[in-house]
């Protein structure tokens, strides 16, 4: 089946530092992928998304590339800011299975000033 | 556009009551998929709705059951509750039509099984 997994966190920055957090992926054909961002006490907010290999998919400074051949979707962010501190997920879209996105366990950023 | 609305937002039950969560999708999206958040399971995949129809279905007893209605709006009802049904319930609308298109998510209902 499908599945993602994202890298061990929490992870924690200073302010301007660069972010990277890794994400990779299981599934068959062609998936549509995704990274959301969830703050505390709410709910997801989508980031950015790609739906082809090679597509770059950016947004608020953050982007990430679909890499087929390694199977990745790392979200990078130049310069990151206290305001981004909140739990990011990366998903899935296996093509199959009508609504369903599957997620990676997420991982807690926190910057510090 | 007003987003995704779920009511209500926080909810207290006891272990064997039933509860019912509602969830309105973004105006013109058709398609309604409800997850369970928890630390331990993370988020996982209860059910999507698309024109009032199941078209798919996670991995959850039958207590977890839903419907949508002709204005795409949709309910899900927990029966029994137990202890670990805790959880934040999170619905997310889509257009749907492909089944894969991008979800935008609401801010979700926090239940409580005490």
């Amino acid at each position: 089946g499908n599945s993602v997994t994202q890298m061990e966190g929490p992870v924690t920055l200073s302010e301007e530092a660069f972010l990277t957090i890794n994400c990779t992926y299981t599934a068959t054909g062609y998936p549509s992928l995704f990274w959301y961002v969830q703050y505390p006490g709410e709910g997801l907010q989508l980031l950015l998304k790609a739906t082809k290999a090679d597509d770059k998919g950016s947004n608020k400074g953050f982007e990430a590339t679909y890499r087929k051949e390694t199977t990745s979707f790392h979200l990078e962010k130049g310069s990151v800011q206290v305001s981004d501190s909140a739990v990011y997920f990366c998903a899935l879209y296996g093509g199959t299975s009508y609504g369903k996105l599957t997620f990676g366990q997420g991982t807690i950023l926190t910057v510090h000033p | 556009k007003a987003g995704v609305t779920q009511t209500p937002r926080y909810l207290i039950k006891t272990r064997g009551q039933q509860v019912t969560l509602s969830c309105s999708p973004i105006s013109g999206h058709r398609s309604v998929s409800w997850y369970q958040q928890t630390p331990g399971q993370g988020l996982q995949f209860l059910f999507e709705y698309f024109s009032e129809t199941q078209r798919n279905k996670g991995n959850f007893p039958g207590r977890f059951s839903g419907r949508q209605f002709s204005n795409s709006r949709s309910e899900m009802n927990v029966s029994t509750l137990e202890l670990g049904d805790s959880a934040l319930y999170l619905c997310a609308s889509s257009l749907g039509s492909t089944g894969g298109d991008t979800q935008y998510f609401g801010p979700g209902t926090r239940l409580t099984v005490l």
